[in-house]
């Protein structure tokens, strides 16, 4: 199956500083998703990549669509303190001609911010 | 919008006892995703329904899985017999339908605990 190799595991950082996390894959996508995932609750969306070499911007936060279609990064600019909380990054691919599709999701990037 | 609702939030039973966990999606939402997440394996599909029909059970552990979608507004995932391993937290999700910028919206998920 196709799986995403998401890094770093865990970051620790100061409240001002700019983080940058990174999913790479054996696999092609279709869509590059970015969620974030807070304690009790489930993932929700910060942005979505839908074309090769795409980059978009959500307030502080920048994704990119790699070229090759097997990898993207987020970049948060001036983290603050409610920026805590775990990034994942979600894969999908469609099949069955188009109407069906599938996300694969990494392992997450626990991000910690220190005011 | 009330966003995906699921019932109970948490759930704690005892080996070899049946557990039903409930999902309503977003009105007009066509899709109904289930996923379990945990630490070793994280976010994982269980199985997903496309205008309340199963496409995709590869996911389901096993045979003492099963999830039914009876209408548009209502899905259930039930283990029986529980086991400890199935310890973990449970999200539903829901999407619009299968078109390239649909995305999914999760639910805040059902923390199962098998004692």
């Amino acid at each position: 199956g196709q799986q995403l190799n998401q890094s770093p595991q865990s970051m620790f950082i100061q409240e001002g500083e700019d983080v940058s996390m990174n999913c790479t894959s054996s696999s092609i996508f279709n869509t590059w998703l970015w969620y974030k995932q807070e304690p009790g609750e489930g993932p929700v969306l910060l942005i979505a990549l839908y074309k090769a070499g795409e980059l978009t911007s959500n307030g502080r936060l920048t994704a990119q669509f790699g070229i090759t279609r097997k990898d993207s990064f987020l970049n948060i600019s001036a983290s603050i303190p409610s920026d805590v909380g775990i990034y994942f990054c979600a894969g999908r691919y469609f099949y069955g001609g188009g109407s069906n599709y599938k996300l694969t999701f990494g392992k997450g990037t626990l991000l910690t911010v220190n005011p | 919008d009330a966003g995906v609702i699921q019932s109970p939030r948490h759930e704690v039973t005892e080996m070899g006892q049946e557990v039903t966990l409930r999902c309503k999606p977003i009105s007009g939402h066509d899709y109904l995703f289930w996923y379990r997440q945990t630490m070793m394996r994280g976010l994982e599909l269980l199985i997903y329904f496309n205008n309340n029909v199963p496409i995709d059970d590869s996911g389901m552990p096993e045979d003492r899985f099963s999830a039914k979608m009876p209408n548009a507004s209502f899905s259930t995932l039930k283990i029986q017999p529980s086991e400890p391993r199935d310890s973990a937290v449970y999200f539903c999700a829901s999407n619009q339908g299968g078109r390239f910028t649909d995305t999914q919206y999760f639910g805040p998920g059902t923390r199962l605990t098998v004692l």
